[in-house]
């Protein structure tokens, strides 16, 4: 079993709508989670950080985290064109230091 | 703020050589990690690095090695190039441990 998992995609989504990202996460004393997205040829860039169980809403992102699921989310509403990426989830736990596991990614592509 | 810097952007070398890769963390910022990406391993952690200490090491061979200055400027090696390390090598910078990490453009290295 992977660390950090995610389904690859590609997620179609048209624009405007609720793009939905899953993650999930197999070390139970991690701490602090984080979403990253990649434009192809470019490096992550922060886009949300989560420490607490909830939901968290930064303009039209929202991550949603449940540690007794092992679960994070991250909704992306109004998904425009330019939100084309790859999404990467990364997870720190307490016993790694500040080491980020990252999960493979997922790619989505907002059709217009 | 200025962002994480990283030098050079683009490198090739051949197989048996070695290279040594710069990075400058974002000003204020004292911990400094290290990434590797590849196509078919995804994003993996190399090393940490806070206060010139190394603190957490990943899965790496001995090959690959790294130092921290006084200023929080960072230096990875790696030595006796194999066609295998061919990737984009990311540094990210952070306030302290457990914290947000940021990204630099990443170094793309290719081994002939």
């Amino acid at each position: 079993q992977k660390e950090v998992e995610q389904n690859s995609g590609p997620l179609s989504v048209p624009e405007g709508a609720i793009a939905s990202l899953n993650c999930t996460y197999s070390d139970r004393v991690s701490q602090s989670f984080f979403w990253y997205r990649q434009y192809s040829g470019k490096s992550p860039e922060l886009i949300m950080s989560i420490y607490s169980n909830g939901d968290k809403e930064d303009g039209r992102f929202t991550a949603q985290l449940n540690k007794a699921s092992q679960y994070v989310s991250l909704l992306i509403r109004d998904s425009q064109p330019s939100d084309s990426a790859t999404y990467l989830c990364a997870v720190m736990g307490r016993a790694a230091g500040n080491k980020l596991t990252f999960g493979g990614g997922t790619r989505v592509l907002v059709k217009p | 703020k200025a962002g994480v810097t990283q030098t050079p952007r683009y490198l090739i070398k051949t197989r048996g050589q070695q290279v040594t890769l710069s990075c400058s963390p974002i000003s204020g910022h004292r911990s400094v990690s290290w990434y590797q990406q590849t196509p078919g391993q995804g994003l993996q952690f190399l090393f940490e690095y806070f206060s010139e200490t190394q603190r957490n090491k990943g899965n790496f061979p001995g090959r690959f090695s790294g130092r921290q200055f006084s200023n929080s400027r960072s230096e990875m090696n790696v030595s006796t190039l194999e066609l295998g390390d061919s990737a984009l090598y990311l540094c990210a910078s952070s306030l302290f441990n457990g914290n947000e990490q940021f990204f630099g453009p990443g170094t793309r290295l290719t081994v002939l």
